[in-house]
């Protein structure tokens, strides 16, 4: 599966839009891009999962361009509730050869 | 649906001792990850089963550590002997056909 590459973290203040991109060159025509967030002492949840254009759900927004080869995850008007780590995962549809795994992740700060 | 459980949700040992950790996926999910988690190292993927079968445990950092999925509704991680450097958080997560993973709250063990 494609690796994926994002910023190791991000700083940012209540009220603002966040966009953290994710980039993944050698994504395959099935793959499909899904957003995870984690906070400290829980396991890693969904957040929003996307294969072209825009994907919009009520936490955030998932842009990819025509080309694939990146994503960015959209979070509007953050809180400090949202300060969390937050991975980008390439996963392929079925589960046989699928190991899911995960990069560093992009920790995010949000300030008062 | 509890989500997915494991058990228990913190164990302390010593170094030597055999450690069991255990996991019950969501109903219904045919495919079932365990990982582990530092701060060295980032969330690492261990073993990842589908229909009960282990699919691919390249994941495994050696022949201490064990697997187990003798039904759908069950498995277990296994260490022995257990070390210091095992002490992490340990999360199962399990995922349907065509959806995201579910993580489970982690299990975190410490070795001494």
């Amino acid at each position: 599966l494609a690796k994926t590459t994002q910023p190791i973290s991000m700083d940012s203040y209540e009220g603002q839009e966040v966009n953290i991109t994710c980039s993944h060159n050698n994504i395959a025509t099935n793959d499909y891009i899904t957003w995870y967030q984690q906070f400290p002492s829980q396991g890693p949840r969904f957040i929003i999962q996307g294969y072209k254009t825009k994907v919009t759900n009520e936490v955030a927004s998932l842009f990819i361009p025509a080309d694939r080869k990146s994503s960015t995850l959209s979070l509007p008007r953050v809180s400090l509730s949202d300060t969390a780590v937050y991975y980008c995962l390439v996963e392929r549809p079925g589960n046989a050869g699928n190991m899911l795994t995960f990069g560093g992740g992009t920790r995010l700060m949000v300030k008062p | 649906d509890a989500g997915v459980i494991q058990s228990p949700r913190h164990e302390v040992t010593e170094m030597g001792q055999e450690v069991t950790l255990r996991c019950k996926p969501i109903s219904g999910h045919n495919s079932l990850f365990w990982y582990r988690q530092t701060m060295m190292r980032g969330l690492e993927l261990l073993i990842y089963f589908n229909n009960n079968v282990p699919i691919d445990d390249s994941g495994m950092p050696e022949d201490r550590f064990s697997a187990k999925m003798p039904n759908a509704s069950f498995s277990t991680l296994k260490i022995q002997p257990s070390e210091p450097r095992d002490s992490a958080v340990y999360f199962c997560a399990s995922r349907p056909d065509s959806g995201s993973l579910y993580f489970g709250p982690g299990t975190r063990l410490t070795v001494t």
